[in-house]
This record gives C-alpha cells, sequence and structure tokens, in this order.
C-alpha cells in the first residue's frame, strides 16, 4: 500500500453535514492528491498538496476543501455534504525522488444520503 | 483543455492471447505517461511508465507504446491471464507539475 491509509474506509452521512477524510503516509512524500471516482468518469482530481500549507484546485474543487499541517496528513472536508457527492474518494501521493508516478490508498466509499 | 480518453471501454480477450489497450490525449505539452490497473475494491497500481523522450518501453509481460506524432498511448499485455482482469487507466502529466490528469477507463475480462 506504499505507506499510505485512507479514513474512514466506509461513511454514510446525511445530506447538509460537514463530512471529514484523511489520508495518512509514512512515505515522507511531497505531493499529496484526494481524486474522486465515479462510473463513467474515472478519476477527476479534486484537490492536491505540493506541500504543508500549500494546497491547490483540481478539476472538481467546488464543495470541497482541504488542509495539510503536516506532512504526513491530508485532510479532505465536505463543508455541506450532497448526494452528488456519494462517491468512492482516493488519496495519492507522489515526489518522493523527484518521481511523478501516484501510489493510491485503497478508497473511502461515502454516501449522502 | 486538457483530456485523457480511451477507445473502447470493455475489452474481453481470450486467456494466453496479447491484449491492447488503447488511449488518446490531447494535450500536446503531456510529457510522461502511466498505466494503471485497478481491481475490484482497490486503488489503483502503477503498471508502467513512459515519458516523451521514448517510443516504446517494456516491462514484465507489459509493453507501452507512444505515438507523440497522433498523442496516442497503448498498453500491450503479452499471454494474458485471469489476474490481468481488472479496469485499466492512462494517466498524463504535463508541465512538470505533478497533477495526474486520467483517462475513463477500460475494462479488461480475460475469458478461460
Amino acid at each position: 500500500d506504499a505507506g499510505i491509509t485512507q479514513s474512514p474506509r466506509h461513511k454514510v452521512t446525511e445530506t447538509g453535514t460537514p463530512v471529514t477524510l484523511r489520508c495518512h503516509q509514512t512515505e515522507n512524500h511531497r505531493y499529496m492528491y484526494w481524486y474522486r471516482q465515479d462510473p463513467g468518469h474515472g478519476l477527476r482530481l479534486i484537490h492536491y498538496s505540493y506541500g504543508v500549507k500549500d494546497t491547490d484546485k483540481g478539476e472538481v474543487s467546488d464543495g470541497y476543501s482541504v488542509s495539510r499541517s503536516k506532512t504526513e496528513d491530508f485532510l479532505l472536508t465536505l463543508e455541506s455534504a450532497t448526494s452528488s457527492q456519494t462517491s468512492v474518494y482516493f488519496c495519492a501521493i507522489s515526489g518522493a525522488g523527484g518521481k511523478v508516478e501516484a501510489f493510491f490508498g485503497q478508497g473511502t466509499r461515502l454516501t449522502v444520503v | 483543455g486538457e483530456s485523457v480518453g480511451l477507445h473502447l471501454p470493455t475489452l474481453s480477450v481470450q486467456e494466453g492471447d496479447n491484449s491492447i489497450i488503447n488511449c488518446a490525449y490531447s494535450n500536446s505539452a503531456s510529457d510522461y505517461f502511466i498505466w494503471y490497473k485497478q481491481e475490484s475494491g482497490k486503488g489503483p497500481q502503477f503498471i508502467i511508465d513512459i515519458r516523451s523522450n521514448m517510443d516504446k518501453r517494456q516491462g514484465q509481460r507489459v509493453t507501452v507504446l507512444l505515438n507523440k506524432t497522433v498523442k496516442h498511448l497503448s498498453l500491450q499485455i503479452a499471454a494474458t491471464q485471469p489476474g490481468d482482469s481488472a479496469v485499466y487507466f492512462c494517466a498524463e502529466n504535463a508541465d512538470s507539475s505533478y497533477k495526474l490528469i486520467f483517462g475513463s477507463g477500460t475494462r479488461l475480462l480475460v475469458r478461460p
């Protein structure tokens, strides 16, 4: 698993509630990413981080925020969950040794009811 | 805008045959490409990568071909095995940004 852990692995939440997903790495990678995966859309980048407190938007960032207060952890927050945010969320890490290839976590299945 | 796509959503092959999965990309500035394999219930796993200064790269039973003229990428799997059944994604990176843009994926089914 390349030293990357996502929590929780599964979550059901109600519309309008805030939700935070956590990604933890032990590999000291500089870059961390949050993707969502939906049928017919593949993997779409939500936000990514290129260092502590350095983050940027991806292609589907609306309704999401992120924080990275230390190298190991990258948090994804759904400020007010909507049914359209029901998805599988993947965290990824990259950058060690200057390599671009990303290593993925096992995913978090989020259901918004 | 930048995009990465796949020609075939599902590919069915006989065990032992070779498989070819195709991918088209639109960003001529992309200079690094990766193929990932995703098994059911798991995150994508790195298979092989290639830089734009190469046309071909070989791994164990896999070969990636890059045709920059027509912005086309392919993954060849030799002697396809049941364990190769999965969804395969191509991904591209441009401008050394460390952002990977993924295609929508191709499902490979291996018939016994």
